[in-house]
């Protein structure tokens, strides 16, 4: 079976500042697909990046960008220049393109980031 | 991009009483669904897998009898929370599977609330 992990039950950071969220995964299948999701106080998930794990680049979106160590089963998440809108619940999660849990996905715990003007 | 509806948003019921939730893939059709339940502050638990025109496949410590789950066409699943009681109160979300790229669209949510 898969597992995400996210260490950092709560994260803070000043408007304008940089800050990064931590994720570590782990999963048999050499196929999967990795994401960060946001969901704000109206409880919305909404897609933020994804990541393919055959893919070495890592993915950005605009102030968005991830660390992925494949070798670590790492996956981390920057947000750059961070605005008041950016405060939510992150969760990092992982879905296999094969094996028995093909097509689920696995989620953190998730990350609840505070943004402070 | 992919919409997808939850109907109600929020429903307050008795217990013992059952409640139904709609899932709708708005402008795309979805092969599967998914449900997850949340309580606050926590992560998404998935309850199970919807496929159309099939059985839904339950997550290990779901019962099946409780949350019926029904997945009639490309663009509508329901969960039904039969005799519902207070320990049913949750946030449950849904999710629909438009297979181009492994990524899920997920509903706004339905806030229960059993008394």
């Amino acid at each position: 079976a898969q597992t995400v992990t996210q260490s950092q039950p709560e994260m803070s950071v000043q408007e304008a500042e940089t800050v990064t969220l931590s994720c570590t995964y782990d999963t048999s299948e050499s196929d999967y697909y990795l994401f960060w999701y946001k969901q704000p106080p109206s409880r919305q998930m909404i897609l933020v990046i994804r990541q393919e794990a055959y893919k070495q680049q890592n993915a950005t979106e605009n102030r968005f960008s991830v660390n992925f160590q494949k070798a670590a089963k790492s996956f981390s998440l920057k947000i750059s220049d961070s605005q008041l809108g950016d405060a939510a619940m992150y969760f990092c999660a992982l879905i296999n393109a094969g094996g028995t849990s093909y097509g689920k996905l696995t989620f953190g715990q998730g990350t609840i980031l505070t943004v402070h003007p | 991009g992919a919409v997808v509806s939850q109907h109600p948003s929020w429903v307050i019921c008795k217990s013992g009483t059952s409640v139904k939730i709609e899932c709708r893939s708005l402008d795309f059709q979805a092969t599967t669904m998914f449900w997850y339940r949340q309580f606050p502050k926590q992560s998404l638990m998935l309850m199970a897998t919807s496929n159309e025109g099939s059985k839904a496949t339950y997550e290990q410590g779901v019962e099946k009898d409780k949350f019926l789950i029904n997945h009639a066409s490309l663009t509508l699943s329901t969960l039904t929370v039969t005799s519902a009681h207070p320990e049913d109160s949750s946030f449950y979300i849904c999710s629909a599977d438009a297979r181009s790229s492994y990524e899920q669209y997920f509903g706004p949510g339905t806030r229960l609330t059993v008394t």
